[in-house]
């Protein structure tokens, strides 16, 4: 079975910084890009960065600069560092399984979950 | 950046009806069938329904359904059941960035 676990949200002032985590189980984690996707309270998703497998990143421009991605293929996780953090950051940040061509992905497995509140 | 709206925004209905939910894209998605449906139920994340508009994700019931391509794209769900009750997202995956609707809440009426 396909599972991925978040782990790293909590509360933090503006201007701080949070370093997500998402463990992969049940496939092969290196032959995947991963992706985070982020959904503030009541909107819609807002996909946040993508990292492919041999490790070429792609960020949304809300967070380009601050955010970055990057994944150990040997522990089957991949990260979400984020500094700077704003108060709009604030968001469910779900870490997905993308799948498709490079450049042309959508999600078929989505993890729980963590919260990140940025806020003084 | 291509934008998606989604409308209803809210749709209000019952067991057994047929519910059609519309997603268009602005500018054109020039891969254009490359566009995913998602179900989402509070506290949850979503749940993969249809990519490339309207192949079904496995495990999922023929009564969901998807059409469209370039500009407009539909979900019909052909006879709404109690679990369908949530709300339902489109995500364009033709460029960067990666976009979504705003979502379609389906309310029991």
């Amino acid at each position: 079975e396909v599972q991925l676990l978040e782990s790293g949200g909590g509360l933090v002032q503006p201007g701080g910084s949070l370093r997500l985590s998402c463990a992969a189980s049940g496939f092969t984690f290196s032959d995947y890009a991963m992706s985070w996707v982020r959904q503030a309270s009541g909107k819609g998703p807002e996909w946040v960065s993508i990292i492919y497998g041999g490790g070429s990143p792609y960020y949304a421009d809300s967070v380009k600069g601050r955010f970055s991605i990057s994944r150990d293929n040997f522990k089957n996780t991949f990260y979400l560092q984020m500094n700077s953090l704003r108060v709009e950051d604030t968001a469910v940040y779900y870490c997905a399984k993308a799948v498709g061509a490079a450049g042309t992905t959508w999600f078929d497995t989505w993890g729980q979950g963590t919260l990140v509140t940025v806020s003084s | 950046d291509i934008q998606m709206t989604q409308s209803p925004s809210t749709l209000s209905a019952s067991v057994g009806d047929r519910v059609t939910i519309t997603c268009r894209a602005s500018p054109t998605i020039s891969i254009s069938m490359f566009l995913a449906w998602y179900q989402q139920k509070p506290g949850k994340a979503p749940k993969l329904l249809i990519s490339k508009a309207s192949i079904l994700e496995s495990g999922v019931p023929s009564r969901f359904s998807g059409s469209g391509s370039g500009t407009e794209f539909t979900l019909t769900i052909s006879s709404l059941q109690p679990d369908d009750f949530a709300t339902y997202y489109c995500q364009q995956y033709s460029s960067y960035p990666l976009t979504f609707g705003g979502g379609t809440k389906v309310e029991i009426k």
